[in-house]
């Protein structure tokens, strides 16, 4: 069932650092690619997605960099801060079926 | 507004016992998702739901599992009986699907079990 494989597992960058997380997918059925964040004892929530049709998206200090050709993708986390430290799970859809990523555990040292 | 609510949060069950996970969805989204997650395995999609039609339920684990959906604001979850491999954080989500869909999925805080 893992359609979408996630890289590193765990991560750990330093205050100011660049976070970066990799993403390949499978399916090119897929048109959503969004990324979630998760803090302990909590579900899921949106950071940030992309769609096929553009090779980057940046909102804030986080970006997607999206290749079709190679079907990958990845998150940035720009001036990364200690409270960026969390669970970030990319994922893929196609209409309502959205498969994610084993997950990234980030710790941002202060 | 209210975000998705799960019930209960925690629940230690013995083996062998009937678990109930409870749903209620964001009012006026028209899917439903149920997801398990563990540290070995992530986030897997067990089933889920357009406007309380069960789609794909291709990822529920084994005839134990049972997922209904009643109405547009209510989902259950049920595990019988339940096997200490069953403890896993269940996760319920929503979304509005349609023209205007932005694929989002919103997430309940989770229903921790554990089956000794």
């Amino acid at each position: 069932q893992q359609q979408v494989k996630q890289s590193p597992q765990s991560l750990i960058v330093q205050k100011g650092g660049i976070s970066i997380i990799n993403c390949a997918y499978e399916n090119t059925a897929f048109d959503y690619f969004p990324w979630y964040q998760q803090f302990p004892g909590k579900g899921p929530a949106l950071l940030i997605a992309i769609r096929p049709d553009v090779s980057e998206k940046k909102e804030g200090r986080f970006t997607i960099s999206f290749n079709k050709s190679a079907k990958q993708f990845s998150l940035h986390i720009m001036d990364s801060q200690p409270g960026d430290s969390a669970t970030y799970f990319c994922a893929a859809s196609n209409n309502n079926d959205m498969r994610f990523g084993a997950g990234t555990r980030l710790t941002v040292k202060p | 507004d209210a975000g998705v609510i799960q019930s209960p949060r925690h629940e230690v069950t013995e083996m062998g016992q009937e678990v109930t996970l409870r749903c209620k969805p964001i009012s006026g989204h028209n899917s439903l998702f149920w997801y398990r997650q563990t540290m070995m395995r992530g986030l897997e999609l067990l089933i889920y739901f357009n406007n309380n039609v069960p789609i794909d339920d291709s990822g529920m684990p084994e005839d134990r599992f049972s997922a209904k959906m009643p109405n547009a604001s209510f989902s259950t979850l049920k595990i019988q009986p339940s096997e200490p491999r069953d403890s896993a954080v269940y996760f319920c989500a929503s979304s509005l699907t349609g023209t205007a869909n932005t694929g989002e999925l919103f997430f309940g805080e989770g229903s921790r079990l554990t089956v000794l």
